[in-house]
């Protein structure tokens, strides 16, 4: 397994468009995680998901933001009517089900909107 | 809720010296806290855990103590090198918060030779 992946790497949207992000956990896990990362700060959470069932959300997490794990492997972040405040770094993190385990992160997917 | 506090950055060091990064906590169950580093470019890894009190986490030369009396999880190396220039990141996964990783805002570290 190569760990986990992320795509697109880097998004440049205009305002007021559509994104959507995906994530491609470690195959055995069960547990997927999404954060958004901003400049100077550390990742905060956003959701996550227990196999295919979306289990917390953020209240961060406004309206505009939904994610889905439809078959409880790969996961999609979308952004509806994007703002210039979403830009940040968007996060994907997985971790085996037993509770003292660390989570694995991707590399990212940097979002500026213009 | 959880929270992580972190020392404020950037921590700049001479090759070889001594490092500690500190990080205390508030947790509503009995949390598994961890390091994690950030090197430029790169995602996040973990560096090092501990799953209990008094429990000692160690990875490449770093060292933090699972301190529950001051819920604290410092992190130290005895001689920084250059490559460890980069971002690091207290984090806690608790019982009380469903296990969903907290970080802290992360230290950034500069190492020069």
């Amino acid at each position: 397994d190569t760990g986990v992946s992320q795509d697109p790497r880097h998004k440049i949207t205009k305002r007021g468009q559509n994104v959507t992000f995906r994530c491609d956990p470690i195959s055995e896990h069960n547990r997927l995680y999404w954060y958004r990362q901003t400049l100077g700060q550390g990742p905060e959470f956003l959701t996550y998901f227990q196999n295919e069932a979306q289990l917390e959300k953020s209240r961060l997490l406004s309206d505009r933001f939904s994610a889905e794990r439809p078959k409880g492997s790969f996961s999609t972040l979308e952004i509806q009517r994007t703002e210039q405040g979403d830009s940040a770094m968007y996060l994907c993190a997985s971790s085996p089900t037993s509770m003292n385990t660390e989570a694995f992160f991707g590399q990212g997917t940097r979002l500026t909107v213009v | 809720g959880d929270s992580v506090t972190q020392m404020e950055g950037p921590v700049t060091l001479s090759e070889e010296a001594f490092l500690t990064i500190n990080c205390t906590y508030t947790a509503t169950g009995y949390p598994s806290l961890f390091w994690y580093v950030q090197y430029p470019g790169e995602g996040l890894q973990l560096l090092l855990k501990a799953t209990k009190a008094d429990d000692k986490g160690s990875n490449k030369g770093f060292e933090a103590t699972y301190r529950k009396e001051t819920t604290s999880f410092h992190l130290e190396k005895g001689s920084v090198q250059v490559s460890d220039s980069a971002v690091y990141f207290c984090a806690l996964s608790d019982p009380g918060g469903s296990y969903i990783p907290t970080f802290g805002r992360g230290t950034s570290l500069i190492v020069h030779p």
